[in-house]
């Protein structure tokens, strides 16, 4: 069946300097791959997402890119800043499947100032 | 704001009990998603609604049930309450239900449930 893995956490990291946070994932199908972002005490926000191979998802300097080959989806952002400190949540989707929706365990990311 | 509204925002009950949370999903989206989050399970999918059917089930108790309504909203009922109930719940909406593309799934705020 479909699953993702992500790198576990915490993970704690000086301001400005990069990220790299794994994942990868398992599917039968063709999935889409996305990152949620999760800010302290609210819900999970989108943060990018790529829907077939080769695809590069971006957004507030963070960039993923799906991986066939590998099967893996890394988030990498060059700089991080305080404000970055959340947890992440890699997650496929499989549209064969009633885009049924697959959760990494999430990674929490420190970043100290 | 991702546009889906979750009510309430906090929920405190005692053990045996039974609640309703309810959520609005965006305008326009027929897909509605249910999913529990604790401590130590992580983010984990209980049950999906398109257009007012059940689509698909995950590890959803029986002691829990759902339903989406002809006006789209979706309400989780959770009875027979116990301290492991404990989580935050997020619903979620997507436009459709999969077929031949994915659709992003926006998440609400979250109703924190706490059994005493």
């Amino acid at each position: 069946g479909d699953s993702v893995t992500q790198m576990e956490g915490p993970v704690t990291l000086s301001e400005e300097a990069f990220l790299t946070i794994n994942c990868t994932y398992t599917a039968t199908g063709y999935p889409s791959l996305f990152w949620y972002v999760q800010y302290p005490g609210e819900g999970l926000q989108l943060l990018l997402k790529a829907t077939k191979a080769d695809d590069k998802g971006s957004n507030k300097g963070f960039e993923a890119t799906y991986r066939k080959e590998t099967t893996s989806f890394h988030l990498e952002k060059g700089s991080v800043q305080v404000s970055d400190s959340a947890v992440y949540f890699c997650a496929l989707s499989d549209p064969g499947n009633f885009n049924k929706f697959y959760f990494g365990s999430g990674t929490k990311l420190n970043v100290k100032p | 704001d991702s546009g889906v509204t979750q009510t309430p925002k906090h929920l405190i009950t005692a053990t045996g009990q039974r609640v309703t949370l309810r959520c609005s999903p965006r305008s326009g989206d027929l897909s509605v998603y249910w999913y529990q989050q604790s401590l130590d399970q992580g983010l984990q999918f209980l049950i999906q609604y398109y257009n007012g059917e059940e689509r698909a089930k995950g590890n959803i108790l029986e002691r829990f049930s759902a339903q989406q309504f002809p006006d789209l909203h979706s309400e989780l009922n959770l009875s027979s309450l116990e301290l492991g109930d404990s989580a935050l719940y997020f619903c979620a909406s997507s436009l459709r239900t999969g077929g031949t593309s994915t659709d992003t799934q926006y998440f609400g705020p979250g109703t924190r449930l706490t059994v005493l």
